[in-house]
């Protein structure tokens, strides 16, 4: 079955740290998709990155990067010199539900202080 | 501006009454979909449609219904026979996933939500 965790609940980092959101995923789709999203505390997602399990590319943009390693099932997120704006909930997901869905990790909510 | 918009924001129902919950997108995208969300956990799927006049029930799709008359509209109403209905409400669209090369999965995006509560 397909599973997403996030075994980080809470973090919570002091402005300028950089932080490392964790995601380790369960499939058994040969072909998949992982998505990251951000949720600020106006509670609407916003889609970060989209990432075809064929493509183990690292990604950066910006302050964030992607490491997507097949070999672990993993796909963590990580925030450099991070900002009080940083501040939200961060959902990993995995294509593959069986409505066409995303199956969503349970979130960790990420605390920058000034 | 393209997006889509849900309303009312916040929603207020006494127990035993329907509500609906209103999705709106004018993305042109094919797909819609219903989440819930609770309080430290993840989004599950309440209803998905993937054309007009056309939608299946997700994880947890007791205790809801929904209807899509239109490619551009898909409400949710909660019935009295949810038992836990206090939750936020997210609805989602996205490209058909069919369109496009074979396995492709397009993103989706969100509204901004509907936070229902039971008094």
């Amino acid at each position: 079955a397909q599973k997403v965790t996030q075994a980080q609940t809470e973090i919570s980092v002091v402005e300028k740290e950089d932080v490392t959101l964790d995601c380790v995923y369960e499939t058994r789709d040969t072909t998949y998709y992982l998505f990251w999203y951000k949720q600020p505390p106006s509670g609407e997602l916003v889609f970060l990155i989209r990432r075809n399990s064929f493509d183990e590319q690292n990604e950066i943009s910006g302050r964030y990067s992607w490491n997507f390693q097949k070999s672990t099932s993993s796909f963590n997120f990580t925030i450099t010199a991070s900002q009080v704006v940083d501040s939200a909930v961060y959902f990993c997901a995995l294509s593959g539900g069986s409505q066409g869905n995303l199956i969503f990790g349970k979130g960790t909510k990420l605390s920058v202080k000034p | 501006d393209g997006g889509i918009t849900q309303s009312p924001k916040y929603l207020f129902r006494k127990e035993g009454q329907n509500v609906t919950l209103s999705c709106e997108q004018n993305l042109n995208h094919d797909a819609m979909y219903w989440y819930r969300q609770d309080p430290g956990q993840g989004l599950r799927l309440i209803y998905y449609s993937q054309i007009v006049n056309d939608f299946q029930k997700g994880d947890i799709a007791e205790g809801y219904s929904v209807s899509r008359e239109k490619k551009e509209s898909f409400p949710l109403t909660v019935t009295s026979a949810q038992k836990n209905p206090t939750a936020f409400y997210l609805c989602a669209s996205s490209i058909d996933r069919y369109r496009g090369s074979l396995n492709s999965y397009n993103e989706q995006f969100f509204g901004p939500g509907t936070r229902l509560t039971v008094l």
